[in-house]
């Protein structure tokens, strides 16, 4: 069965500084996909970034890339110059054969001026 | 922001009521999802759909039904509310294909009294 953690239930960041959200995952696939969404206070959750697992360069959007450890099955997303914007919450999830996603508890990211 | 959208956006109900959460999408999507997610909590996949006249229960039971008549709507029907049924249900849609990310709509907040 597919699990995905994320082990911080909440960080901080101060405002132009750069955090790292962490996220761990277990599958028995070969091929699979990774993703970062983000679910703003009481706003739709969108994606943020997307990570193929037969890629080795990890994904890079903007402000927002991730460390994709595939040895290691984890996952981070980091955000760079953090921005009043990005406070939310911020779930990781896999999608492998089935077409379903499953998602992480997620991570509360508080930005601070 | 994507175009799925879900009514109502919020809800109050007795217990014993019948209810039935609408979801739609104008992408021409054959995938959807429903997920139910406490506050500040992991979404957990309760139903999905291919396509037209297909429907699967996802990983966490529920007592809800779902039909999908249509390509582009996908409601989902409680018979008889109870309290244990207050959450937040989300409604999702992506096109075939491994890589497709999911597009998520607003949120039904649903409470039972």
């Amino acid at each position: 069965a597919q699990t995905v953690t994320q082990s911080q239930p909440e960080m901080s960041v101060q405002e132009a500084e750069t955090v790292t959200l962490s996220c761990t995952y277990d599958t028995s696939e070969s091929d699979y996909y990774l993703f970062w969404y983000k679910q703003p206070p009481s706003r739709q959750m969108i994606l943020v970034i997307r990570q193929e697992a037969y890629k080795q360069q990890n994904a890079t959007e903007n402000r927002f890339s991730v460390n994709f450890q595939k040895a290691a099955k984890s996952f981070s997303l980091k955000i760079s110059d953090s921005q009043l914007g990005d406070a939310a919450m911020y779930f990781c999830a896999q999608k492998g054969g089935s077409e379903k996603l499953v998602f992480g508890k997620g991570t509360k990211l508080t930005v601070n001026p | 922001e994507a175009d799925i959208y879900q009514t109502p956006r919020y809800l109050v109900i007795g217990t014993g009521k019948k209810i039935t959460l609408e979801c739609s999408q104008t992408m021409g999507h054959d995938k959807m999802y429903w997920y139910q997610q406490d506050p500040g909590m992991e979404l957990h996949l309760i139903h999905y759909s291919y396509g037209v006249n297909s429907t699967e229960k996802g990983d966490l039971s529920s007592e809800s039904t779902v039909s999908r008549i249509r390509t582009e709507h996908f409601p989902l029907t409680l018979e008889s509310a109870r309290p244990s049924h207050t959450s937040q249900y989300l409604c999702a849609s992506s096109e075939s294909g491994d890589r497709s990310e999911q597009y998520f709509g607003p949120g039904t907040r649903l409470t039972v009294t």
